[in-house]
């Protein structure tokens, strides 16, 4: 089936510690997006990749950056993660022009200790 | 700029209930409207989509009418299940764009046997 995955599902890393989340997608999709979310909040876009052009956020802190090596993939880097960043990281494509909505991957829940 | 506002929860009803989960949103133009779902530990999943005036959207017996006039698009079942448990997110995608989702804050759902 086609899909988004997301790996690891959970992580653990260091305060301070460069940390990298990694999505892949057999969608084939143009658009790929990386969300933040906090507990019992909405989901808040980081940045995105339509095609090879990146576009980040106003508001997205410097410390996180992203790479989209080829349309399969893209990654999530943290440089150094405080404990605010504690958080579920979400995944998700779509294709633009075409069909609208997004498909998610499952998230990974980072843990900063 | 774009919003979306969703009924406060949490939501607590007892199995085979009615369930209504309100959202209005604030757009120009024709934007799409979505509801997603997440289930505890998971990413977001497509529930339902529409995408012009007077469309309804439905999928596993969950309903939602694109109002143009009250700019709503609540979200309707007619009897819930246990496994319906989750937290339902209103969201819109402005007209002539696939890559902007702003999602509302979220509806925790809890349905007891």
């Amino acid at each position: 089936d086609a899909m988004v995955i997301q790996n690891p599902r959970y992580q653990v890393t260091q305060f301070g510690k460069p940390v990298t989340l990694s999505c892949s997608q057999t969608l084939n999709h143009n658009v790929m997006y990386w969300y933040q979310q906090k507990s019992s909040q909405a989901p808040k876009l980081l940045f995105h990749y339509y095609d090879k052009d990146f576009n980040n956020e106003a508001d997205t802190p410097d410390n996180f950056q992203s790479r989209r090596p080829n349309t399969s993939f893209c990654f999530l880097d943290i440089r150094s993660p405080g404990l605010g960043d504690a958080a579920m990281y979400l995944c998700a494509t779509s294709r633009d022009p075409g069909p609208k909505g997004y498909t998610f991957g499952s998230g990974t829940r980072l843990t900063v200790v | 700029g774009d919003s979306v506002t969703q009924m406060e929860g949490p939501v607590t009803l007892s199995e085979e209930a009615f369930l209504t989960i309100n959202c209005t949103y604030t757009a120009t133009g024709y934007p799409s409207l979505f509801w997603y779902v997440q289930y505890p530990g998971e990413g977001l999943q497509l529930l339902l989509k529409a995408t012009k005036a007077d469309d309804k959207g439905s999928n596993k017996g969950f309903e939602a009418t694109y109002r143009k006039e009250t700019t709503s698009f609540h979200l309707e079942k007619g009897s819930v299940q246990v496994s319906d448990s989750a937290v339902y997110f209103c969201a819109l995608s402005p007209s002539g764009s696939a890559r902007q989702l702003t999602f509302g804050s979220g509806t925790q759902l809890t349905v007891l046997p």
